[in-house]
């Protein structure tokens, strides 16, 4: 089976733009979630997709937004970036139960 | 609220020692306990869980795990190191009912010295 992937790998954006960050999960796979990793914060739960409804939610302001199509895919969308959003963005996949999340390679963000 | 320590920020050791590091973990009941390994620049990969059973974990790579409920732990080991081990280790649990979440650590950071 083919792992996560995630697009783009890396991304440079200015300050205020907003950017699209893309999730493909493994195959079966009905659980996506998003993480935020800082050398700062280290690794930031952000929210968890499952059959295109959010199931939770993290601590992050409402220019942090999600969605997963019917297919699984997920899109994580931030809106008004600031420097402070320049991070790798993981995704990680799952059956939806209570088991083992498998994460992509991540999308390193950089925003000037 | 679930939270994850793991006290050595950086370790090294020399190649083909042994290597333990240390995860505690505070919950109210026993987690879904996890420990990924991320190289630079690359994704995480998982090493190894615990969800119930023997409390002695085997896992890739020559990893181990112990889980110890007295001590809300959950330790990593390896007898011998090897050069490709250098990397980042990050322990996390997840909630065993509800949307999955996981919390991390902050994190080990491991050095091989030759």
């Amino acid at each position: 089976k083919a792992g996560v992937t995630q697009t783009p790998r890396y991304l440079i954006k200015t300050r205020g733009q907003q950017v699209t960050l893309s999730c493909s999960p493994i195959s079966g796979h009905r659980s996506v979630s998003w993480y935020q990793q800082t050398p700062g914060q280290g690794l930031q739960f952000l929210f968890e997709y499952f059959s295109e409804t959010q199931r939770n939610k993290g601590n992050f302001p409402g220019r942090f937004s999600g969605r997963q199509f019917s297919n699984s895919r997920s899109e994580m969308n931030v809106s008004t970036l600031e420097l402070g959003d320049s991070a790798l963005y993981l995704c990680a996949s799952g059956s939806g139960a209570q088991e083992t999340q498998y994460f992509g390679p991540g999308t390193r963000l950089l925003v000037l | 609220a679930q939270s994850v320590t793991q006290p050595d920020i950086h370790i090294t050791v020399s190649e083909g020692a042994s290597l333990e590091l240390r995860c505690n973990y505070s919950y109210g009941a026993t987690p879904y306990l996890f420990w990924y390994v991320q190289s630079p620049g690359q994704g995480l990969q998982l090493l190894l869980k615990y969800f119930s059973g023997d409390t002695l974990v085997q896992g890739i790579k020559g990893f181990e795990a112990e889980f110890k409920r007295s001590q809300s732990s959950f330790n990593l080991r390896k007898p011998s190191v090897h050069w490709s081990d250098a990397a980042e280790y990050f322990c996390a649990v997840a909630q065993r009912q509800g949307a999955q979440k996981l919390v991390f650590g902050q994190g080990t950071r491991l050095t091989i010295n030759p």
